[in-house]
């Protein structure tokens, strides 16, 4: 089975300053991992995944992520915030095979402080 | 990658009723997923529907509360069923044609029993 954690339910950086959401995976199998974006009143939007291609992973809007399999995470960083960057950020993982559901973290709320 | 329609986007319900959400996706799937995100919280998997089988239910959640029909590989209903004010959150479907490109979520279904 497979499972996410992320540290941190909020997140609260300044703009321009570097963005780091932790995420965790546990495993049986080399994971599929996802990030994803929920703008308020919005839908999930794909920042960025990993599918046993790269380690680092560029995504959209300035993000990337580095699959670490020592530590088993997937942290997403941005080197400068931007007022925009804020909203809620969802760490998912499946499997690649046999059941292809995607199991999500908690959520990290990232606010932007001006 | 899909793009799904997902109707109705929002609704206010009165409790004991049951209400009827579709997602109909512009390419055939093999599997469609169905999320509930209630207040606040995370994604969580409701089940996963193929078409021509019994959707698969998760730990906690159970057909006669929530049926689902599939009859075709590009459409799915789920029903909420005998609804309370704790059914109150949002309902999103998702498929992933190519787990490789990511998956992909409807815009939502935000409810409310009162």
């Amino acid at each position: 089975a497979q499972s996410v954690t992320q540290l941190g339910s909020h997140v609260s950086v300044s703009e321009g300053a570097l963005v780091l959401l932790r995420c965790n995976y546990s495993s049986s199998v080399p994971p599929y991992l996802f990030w994803y974006v929920q703008y308020p009143n919005q839908g999930l939007q794909l920042l960025l995944k990993y599918t046993s291609a790269a380690t680092l992973v560029k995504g959209i809007n300035g993000f990337e992520a580095e699959f670490k399999k020592s530590e088993t995470s997937f942290h997403l960083t941005k080197p400068s915030a931007h007022m925009s960057d804020a909203a809620e950020y969802f760490c998912a993982v499946s499997a690649p095979q046999g059941a292809q559901k995607l199991v999500f973290g908690q959520g990290t709320r990232l606010t932007i402080n001006p | 990658s899909a793009v799904i329609s997902q109707k109705p986007s929002r609704d206010i319900c009165q409790r004991g009723t049951s209400l009827t959400i579709q997602c109909q996706v512009d390419s055939q799937v093999t599997m469609m997923f169905w999320y509930r995100q209630q207040p606040g919280q995370s994604l969580t998997l409701i089940a996963t529907a193929n078409q021509g089988s019994e959707a698969t239910y998760e730990s906690g959640f159970v057909i006669d509360k929530f049926p689902i029909s599939r009859p075709n590989l590009t459409f799915s209903t789920l029903t909420v069923s005998n609804m309370s004010p704790e059914d109150s959150s949002i309902y999103l479907c998702s498929v992933a044609p190519d787990r490789n490109y990511g998956y992909t979520f409807g815009s939502g279904t935000r409810l409310t029993v009162v």
